[in-house]
């Protein structure tokens, strides 16, 4: 089975900071693996999504990710820290040959210090 | 934009109640999902549902659980007798059927509260 490790349940930036935010899975095999947020008493939301094509992934809100198969990373980057991005982000990942249920990291929740 | 939605956002229930969560995918979805989130911890499967039947489910999703699409739009997941340990958020989810289609849009969530 598939696994996600968020390293860092809680990461604080101050406004203006780079963000990063990590994950690392497990799979022999590179699966698809999806960036989430969910902002307060909201549902998730697609940030970016890797599927096999570009390794450098952009999303909503400024948002990139760099897929790195050497490492088994799928690191979250923001350029600038926004008060806005303060919120919950899940890191997920599912079998390519399924495509079927996604495995989640724990979350990872970014406060943007002003 | 189409989105899924679920019903209610919040349900509050006595020990050994059933409970009934609703949820609409996106119109033209043709898989669906539920998941749950206790508190403090990870988002994880409960089941995926596709050509009117469960195509998988996971080891939480035991007797007490059924999922039912009773007409084109609806698609509820059932919680025979709830206990206590059932309290967490429940998302919904669906996902398209065509090639590429494998991003799964989520809804916002239902808070349940066993008691």
């Amino acid at each position: 089975a598939q696994s996600v490790t968020q390293l860092g349940s809680h990461v604080s930036v101050s406004e203006g900071a780079l963000v990063l935010l990590r994950c690392n899975y497990s799979s022999s095999v590179p699966p698809y693996l999806f960036w989430y947020v969910q902002y307060p008493n909201q549902g998730l939301q697609l940030l970016l999504k890797y599927t096999s094509a570009a390794t450098l992934v952009k999303g909503i809100n400024g948002f990139e990710a760099e897929f790195k198969k050497s490492e088994t990373s799928f690191h979250l980057t923001k350029p600038s820290a926004h008060m806005s991005d303060a919120a919950e982000y899940f890191c997920a990942v599912s079998d390519k040959d399924t495509g079927n249920q996604f495995y989640f990291g724990t979350g990872t929740s970014l406060t943007v210090i002003p | 934009e189409p989105e899924v939605t679920q019903t209610p956002s919040h349900q509050v229930t006595q020990m050994g109640q059933e409970v009934i969560l609703r949820c609409v995918p996106i119109s033209n979805h043709l898989y669906f999902y539920w998941y749950r989130q206790i508190l403090g911890q990870k988002v994880e499967f409960l089941v995926s549902f596709y050509n009117n039947e469960i195509s998988e489910k996971s080891e939480i999703f035991d007797d007490q659980f059924s999922v039912e699409r009773p007409d084109g739009s609806n698609f509820t997941l059932k919680i025979r007798s709830t206990k206590l340990e059932d309290s967490a958020m429940y998302f919904c989810a669906s996902k398209g059927g065509g090639r590429a289609q494998e991003t799964q849009y989520f809804g916002p969530g239902t808070r349940l509260l066993v008691l």
